[in-house]
C-alpha cells in the first residue's frame, strides 16, 4: 500500500497569516497520463470531509482560490493564503493513484 | 442537488453483520464510481472499497482489510449503493460515509455510526 505522511503545523496560527501543509507519499504519485493523483481534503469538526483540490493542483468546484496545491512526484504542500476562522479543522491528504486509496494520517489546523 | 444519505448503522454485537445503506439523488447514479469511506473516532478516514460506474461494468475494488467480509452493491434503478458488513470486529467501529467519483471525491454523505460492542 501507498504510505501518506503528513506534516505537523506550529498551531496557531494568527488570521490573515498563510498556512503550508506537507504530505509525502512513499512511491509517485504520477501516473502515466501525466497527471498526479493527489487529493486535498477539509474536515472540519463534526462534518464531514470537503474536497478541496484533486490531481494535485486542481481546485473542487467552488473552492477559494486562498487555497492552492503545488508538488512533486511524492511530496506535496497544501498552501492556504490569508487564513480565516473557517479554515480550521483537520487537512488530510489521499493518494487514487492505485488501489487501495489511501489518506494520511491528517494535520490540524487551529485559528489564532 | 447531489445527496448522499446513509442508513442502517447502530450497535451490533462482534461476529455480527450489518448492511448500510447511501440513498443518492441530484446526479445521474449509473454514470459514478461510488466508494465506502469510514473513519474511527478521532483518527484518519480509510477507503473501504469502490464499485464501478455502468461504463465499467459495476466491478468492484477492496481494500485488504476488509476484504471478504464486506460487500458493495448498488441498486441502479432505485439509486442506492449498499455496504454489507460481515464477522464484524471492535475495530469496525467506526463513521461509515458514502462518496461519490473516481478520483475526486467531491461528494460525501453525512456518515453514519457503527459501533461494534458487547
Amino acid at each position: 500500500d501507498i504510505v501518506m505522511t503528513q506534516g505537523v503545523l506550529p498551531n496557531p496560527v494568527p488570521s490573515g497569516e498563510s498556512a503550508s501543509i506537507t504530505c509525502r507519499s512513499s512511491k509517485s504519485l504520477v501516473y502515466k497520463d501525466g497527471k498526479t493523483y493527489l487529493n486535498w481534503f477539509l474536515q472540519r469538526p463534526g462534518q464531514s470531509p470537503q474536497l478541496l483540490t484533486y490531481w494535485m493542483s486542481t481546485r473542487a468546484s467552488g473552492v477559494s482560490d486562498r487555497f492552492s496545491g503545488s508538488g512533486s512526484g511524492t511530496y506535496f504542500t497544501l498552501k492556504i493564503s490569508r487564513v480565516r476562522a473557517e479554515d480550521a479543522g483537520v487537512y488530510y491528504c489521499q493518494q487514487v493513484r492505485e488501489y487501495p486509496l489511501t489518506f494520511g494520517s491528517g494535520t490540524k489546523l487551529e485559528i489564532k | 442537488e447531489v445527496k448522499l444519505l446513509e442508513s442502517g448503522g447502530g450497535l451490533v454485537q462482534p461476529g455480527g453483520s450489518l448492511r448500510l445503506s447511501c440513498a443518492a439523488s441530484g446526479f445521474t447514479f449509473t454514470d459514478f464510481y461510488m466508494s465506502w469511506i469510514r473513519q474511527p473516532p478521532g483518527k484518519a478516514p480509510e477507503w473501504l472499497g469502490v464499485i464501478r460506474n455502468k461504463a465499467n461494468g459495476y466491478t468492484t475494488e477492496y481494500n485488504p482489510s476488509v476484504k471478504g467480509r464486506f460487500t458493495i452493491s448498488r441498486d441502479n434503478t432505485q439509486n442506492i449503493l449498499y455496504l454489507q458488513m460481515n464477522t464484524l470486529r471492535a475495530e469496525d467501529t467506526a463513521i461509515y460515509y458514502c462518496a461519490r467519483g473516481r478520483w475526486d471525491f467531491d461528494y460525501w454523505g453525512q456518515g453514519v455510526m457503527v459501533t461494534v460492542s458487547s
